[in-house]
């Protein structure tokens, strides 16, 4: 059965920490793996990840992928309050199916 | 601007009452989903279609229905053997098959029972 476990459920830091979001899974004709951001209702787009060791980066935000592990790692550096949503990662498999985490909800205090 | 519209944002319905959920997108995309989400459980896949006309069972079909008679609109409706539909439902869309693309989401639409 397919299976896609995120930790910590949630997670509560002061603004500047920098945070680790974990995500392992396990599916069968994995494609790539998904990172999204939900604030209030639509998930929002981070990063696509294909490749091992290959780490993907957009401001403080950066993730990496283990292919041989089955798990990827989404970093946030100098957090603001504006980082706090739930974040969700996604394996896709073939033909094109997202398969949806828990969700890790960040909450970032001033 | 292209996007995905879902209507209504907010939907109460009576127990015993089948409610239909709308999904528009004009981003010109083969692929949608229905997803659902409760409090702390993620997004569970309800149906999905990769084309006009065939759609497929997610992990959670039982209780919904869908129809995907234009590339554009993938209705939802929750049916009255749904046990539990409160919850918070979104609609996506991607471009079809293997191509490495994002899926992109409505805005929502909550349901609740009364």
């Amino acid at each position: 059965e397919d299976k896609v476990v995120q930790s910590p459920l949630s997670l509560v830091v002061h603004e500047g920490d920098t945070v680790t979001l974990n995500c392992s899974y396990e599916v069968t004709n994995f494609r790539s793996l998904l990172w999204y951001k939900q604030e209030k209702k639509a998930p929002t787009f981070l990063f696509m990840l294909t490749s091992s060791g290959i780490e993907k980066k957009s401001g403080r935000l950066s993730s990496i992928l283990d292919k041989k592990e089955l798990f990827s790692i989404l970093n946030i550096t100098a957090t603001q309050t504006g980082d706090s949503a739930i974040y969700l990662c996604a394996p896709t498999i073939t033909g094109n199916q997202f398969y949806f985490g828990t969700g890790t909800s960040l909450t970032v205090i001033p | 601007d292209g996007g995905i519209t879902q209507s209504p944002k907010y939907l109460f319905r009576k127990e015993g009452q089948n409610v239909t959920l709308s999904c528009e997108q004009n981003l010109n995309h083969d692929a949608m989903y229905w997803y659902r989400q409760d409090p702390g459980q993620g997004l569970r896949l309800i149906y999905y279609s990769q084309i006009v006309n065939d759609f497929q069972k997610g992990d959670i079909a039982e209780g919904y229905s869908v129809s995907r008679e234009k590339k554009e609109s993938f209705p939802l409706t929750v049916t009255s053997a749904q046990k539990n539909p409160t919850a918070f439902y979104l609609c996506a869309s991607s471009i079809a098959g293997w191509t490495g693309k994002e899926a992109f989401f409505g805005q929502g639409t909550r349901l609740t029972v009364v």
